[in-house]
């Protein structure tokens, strides 16, 4: 099977601009995450989705941050507008359950921002 | 709040070695899950083992082990008979049980150099 897609694998772009990541889930994976890795820090769960609703959003930094998943298939996580603590992986994953069973969930290869 | 720590930036392990990786968490949770993840260079992280802080035998995945003191809090990695493929950037992750979300904790990560 497919694994998580995620692209663009890297995007430059300047602070106060628009950027769209998007992460293309395994099919039939209801549960969606968004996680971020700011360089020499940890990876951090910004958000859950179920299927099109959002299941935990706690880990969103702030409004700048929407993240949709439209017909519960591909999810997409936009940043306008874009500052430089931006900067940072993006990683997706998803799951059929939402615990991850006993594989855990799968990760995409993350997208690298960066905000000049 | 669950916390991960992750204290070895950077380990280094010649091949056909054995190598440890540390990692200890903070909780007051008594039902959680940890996890160590693997990211090669621009490759999607894959688990590669896992640990039900119920079970108090250490989980086992052919040449990764881990440690796992729950007293102690700590849950280390080892790698026995290293190869050139184990060099990555290892994470170790918290999952609790009961907290009513599913979101991962991570470490900052470890990375792990094979020297030929």
């Amino acid at each position: 099977e497919a694994g998580v897609t995620q692209f663009p694998s890297h995007s430059v772009i300047e602070k106060g601009q628009t950027v769209t990541l998007r992460c293309d889930p395994i099919s039939g994976h209801d549960n969606l995450y968004w996680y971020r890795r700011v360089m020499g820090k940890e990876i951090k769960f910004l958000l859950h989705f179920v299927k099109e609703s959002k299941q935990d959003e706690s880990g969103m930094p702030n409004n700048r941050f929407l993240a949709e998943r439209t017909g519960g298939t591909y999810s997409t996580l936009k940043v306008q507008p874009a500052e430089l603590e931006d900067s940072g992986v993006y990683f997706c994953a998803s799951s059929l359950t939402p615990t991850g069973g006993l594989y855990g969930y799968t990760f995409g290869s993350g997208t690298r921002l960066t905000v000049v | 709040a669950q916390t991960v720590t992750q204290s070895q930036p950077e380990m280094s392990v010649q091949e056909a070695e054995t190598v440890t990786l540390s990692c200890t968490y903070d909780t007051s949770e008594s039902d959680y899950y940890l996890f160590w993840y693997k990211q090669p260079p621009s490759r999607q992280m894959i688990l590669v083992i896992r640990q039900e802080a119920y079970k108090q035998q250490n989980a086992t995945e052919n040449r990764f082990s881990v440690n796992f003191q729950k007293a102690a809090k700590s849950f280390s990695l080892k790698i026995s008979d290293s190869q050139l493929g184990d060099a990555a950037m290892y994470f170790c992750a918290y999952r609790g049980v009961s907290s009513g979300t599913y979101k991962y904790i991570f470490g900052t990560g470890t990375r792990l150099k094979v020297l030929a």
